[in-house]
């Protein structure tokens, strides 16, 4: 059974501060791993798909990176803004393509 | 497009009583799912569905029924709600395929009383 593990529970960091969210998981035969955001009280948004094949991807300030042998993905934001404030979930896909998901990273950037 | 969409968006149960959650794509999408998110948890499994009559339960499948008769639907019932089913019901979506992930509704709140 995947277990997913995110790292740091929670994060509370000044406005413009590079930031690192960690997510390990057990099983690394994954096909791909998907990074969300959470707003309170709404759904999930999709911010970065990593096919098990790639190493990176990078959408605006948002950076991801697969390291599928050891387990690890890392999500960079880079000069964080106040209305990155949100909850963090990753979520690999293991063989049957269905995403597990870890407890997420909660986020707040303050002015 | 609309995506995923999921009715209703709050509801108020009895104990006892039974209701179904609707969930319906418009993208052609194979593969489905149900998650329950309660604090401090995470996202946990329920029920999902790789293609029309297909179906297979996740990790916390009892007291949910799911059928799939059709691509676009994909609805969860309840069959005799509890207390411990009160949580935030996600409906999500996919090709099931290496380079397309999930896209997920908006959700549903359940509180059974």
């Amino acid at each position: 059974k995947q277990e997913v593990t995110q790292i740091p529970a929670a994060l509370s960091v000044p406005e413009g501060e590079n930031l690192v969210l960690n997510c390990s998981f057990t099983d690394s035969a994954i096909y791909n791993l998907q990074w969300f955001r959470q707003d309170p009280g709404k759904g999930l948004t999709s911010l970065l798909l990593i096919q098990s094949s790639q190493r990176e991807q990078t959408s605006g300030r948002l950076n991801a990176s697969l390291d599928k042998s050891s387990g690890r993905s890392t999500l960079y934001i880079a000069a964080s803004q106040p209305g990155d404030s949100a909850t963090y979930l990753c979520a690999p896909e293991g063989g049957s393509y269905i995403p597990t998901f870890g407890r997420g990273t909660s986020l707040i950037v303050h002015p | 497009n609309a995506g995923v969409t999921q009715t209703p968006k709050f509801q108020v149960l009895k104990t006892g009583q039974s209701m179904t959650l609707q969930c319906a794509q418009d993208m052609n999408h194979e593969y489905m799912s149900w998650y329950r998110q309660d604090p401090g948890m995470g996202l946990r499994l329920i029920h999902y569905s790789v293609g029309a009559g297909i179906t297979d339960q996740g990790e916390v499948p009892n007291g949910y029924n799911v059928s799939r008769s059709t691509t676009e639907d994909f609805p969860l019932r309840l069959l005799s709600a509890a207390p411990s089913q009160t949580s935030v019901y996600f409906c999500a979506s996919s090709t099931g395929s290496a380079n397309y992930g999930y896209t997920f509704g908006s959700g549903t709140r359940l509180t059974v009383v």
